[in-house]
């Protein structure tokens, strides 16, 4: 079975400034998919980025990029030039590539953003 | 268009008593996922539904725990004999088909078992 860890409980990063998550995740599978999703007080989860795991290149989203190392199973989200409206739950989350398409999560990051 | 939606947004109930939550999906979307969101844990898969095909019920914790979808479109999720280590947020998500990767997660459903 996979399993994906947050080791960070909490971060805190000043507004504009730049912060990295980090995820692991331990599979046997070789293709996958890797998502960020953001969960705010209002309990909905947003989808951040996602990462195909046969891509090799690093997916990005206006702010937020991700460091994926497929050997390491490592896949840390980096948010460039925080905002207020980034202070949230974040979830690292993998996908199998086959028929069974549940996410299986890790435990999440609260972010704090402080001015 | 209409995002996921869910009832009730909160649900307060007794030990013992059953419930039942509901999901609107996205019109449209093939698949739906029920997960569960434990105080201070990530979202655990609970069941999903694929078209016409079989659930995958393999996250269901206990008998207790059941769900239906009918036509296709809105899915129930029944909790018999409610434990207090039910209280959970209870997310609710769709996707247009499996191998589709996006899933679109409704805002949930606190449930407080007294």
């Amino acid at each position: 079975a996979q399993t994906v860890t947050q080791s960070q409980p909490e971060m805190s990063v000043q507004e504009a400034e730049t912060v990295t998550l980090s995820c692991t995740y331990d599979t046997s599978e070789s293709d996958y998919y890797l998502f960020w999703y953001k969960q705010p007080p209002s309990r909905q989860m947003i989808l951040v980025i996602r990462q195909e795991a046969y891509k090799q290149q690093n997916a990005t989203e206006n702010r937020f990029s991700v460091n994926f190392q497929k050997a390491a199973k490592s896949f840390s989200l980096k948010i460039s030039d925080s905002q207020l409206g980034d202070a949230a739950m974040y979830f690292c989350a993998y996908r199998s590539d086959g028929t069974a398409s549940k996410l299986t999560f890790g435990t999440g990051t609260r972010l704090q953003v402080t001015l | 268009g209409a995002g996921v939606s869910q009832s009730p947004s909160n649900k307060v109930t007794e030990k013992g008593k059953d419930v039942e939550l509901r999901c609107d999906p996205i019109s449209g979307h093939t698949a739906l996922y029920w997960y569960r969101q434990s105080l201070g844990q990530g979202l655990e898969f609970l069941i999903y539904f694929q078209g016409n095909s079989a659930p995958d019920k393999s996250g269901l914790p206990s008998d207790r725990f059941s769900a239906e979808r009918t036509g296709g479109s809105v899915s129930t999720l029944t909790i018999q004999r409610t434990q207090q280590e039910d209280s959970a947020v209870y997310l609710c998500a769709s996707s247009l088909a499996v191998l589709y990767n996006e899933q679109f997660f409704g805002p949930g459903t606190r449930l407080t078992v007294l």
